[in-house]
């Protein structure tokens, strides 16, 4: 069965530089949600749009933004990275109120 | 605030024995708990949910106990195998599709 699809897997930047993390989700979901997982925690939210819309928002930085597009895709842009952004970032997918379904996530290192 | 989360950051369980993971929670209106699984370099994995009006649910070699008197919940693994080891998240579903994660259980299976 298709699966949500992360890219990049992996994405090494400087310090502020800027980085854009883009999500696919599973066929015909309209909900797409953003979580973060530094090293040794548990993820939180960042995220979420549904049809296109922010639906929630959660901790995510002013210096990050994000959208979902017409085709249901999401990208996460963040700039002026900073070392403490070093992290996983997952991409979550659903039907709307329904069981979401995680990616394998894009690990950011920030040097 | 983190409104769940675990009590043992490391288990340790024979190949074959049952494991049992621990998760409190702090708002009592809380009712919607779901367990994650996450191997390493991977996103959480759905594993068993419950809502407050259910006491217990059980999966496939999996047991969610909910105990609403005292805000805990478990999850029970029987017959553990080597591919159970993982670090295991409680988390709730805030009724708006954010989820909240508590903090992980690391699970490691002894030969």
């Amino acid at each position: 069965a298709a699966g949500v699809i992360q890219s990049p897997r992996h994405l090494i930047k400087e310090k502020r530089e800027t980085a854009t993390l883009k999500c696919y989700p599973i066929p015909r979901h309209d909900t797409v949600y953003w979580y973060q997982q530094g090293p040794g925690q548990d993820p939180q939210f960042l995220i979420s749009f549904y049809e296109k819309m922010q639906s929630d928002k959660g901790s995510i930085p002013d210096r990050f933004s994000a959208q979902q597009f017409s085709d249901y895709h999401s990208e996460l842009n963040m700039s002026s990275l900073e070392l403490g952004d070093s992290a996983l970032y997952f991409c979550a997918s659903s039907l709307r109120h329904s069981e979401q379904f995680f990616g394998p996530g894009t690990r950011l290192t920030v040097l | 605030g983190e409104s769940v989360g675990l009590h043992l950051p490391t288990l340790s369980v024979q190949e074959g024995d049952n494991s049992i993971i621990n998760c409190a929670y702090s708002n009592s209106a809380s009712d919607y708990f779901i367990w994650y699984k996450q191997e390493s370099g991977k996103g959480p994995q759905f594993i068993i949910d419950i809502r407050s009006n259910m006491d217990k649910r059980q999966g496939q070699r999996v047991t969610v106990l909910l105990n609403k008197t005292v805000k805990h919940l478990s999850l029970q693994i029987a017959a553990t195998q080597p591919g159970d080891s993982a670090v295991y998240f409680c988390a709730e579903n805030k009724g708006d599709d954010k989820i909240i994660f508590g903090k992980g259980t690391r699970l490691h299976i002894l030969p």
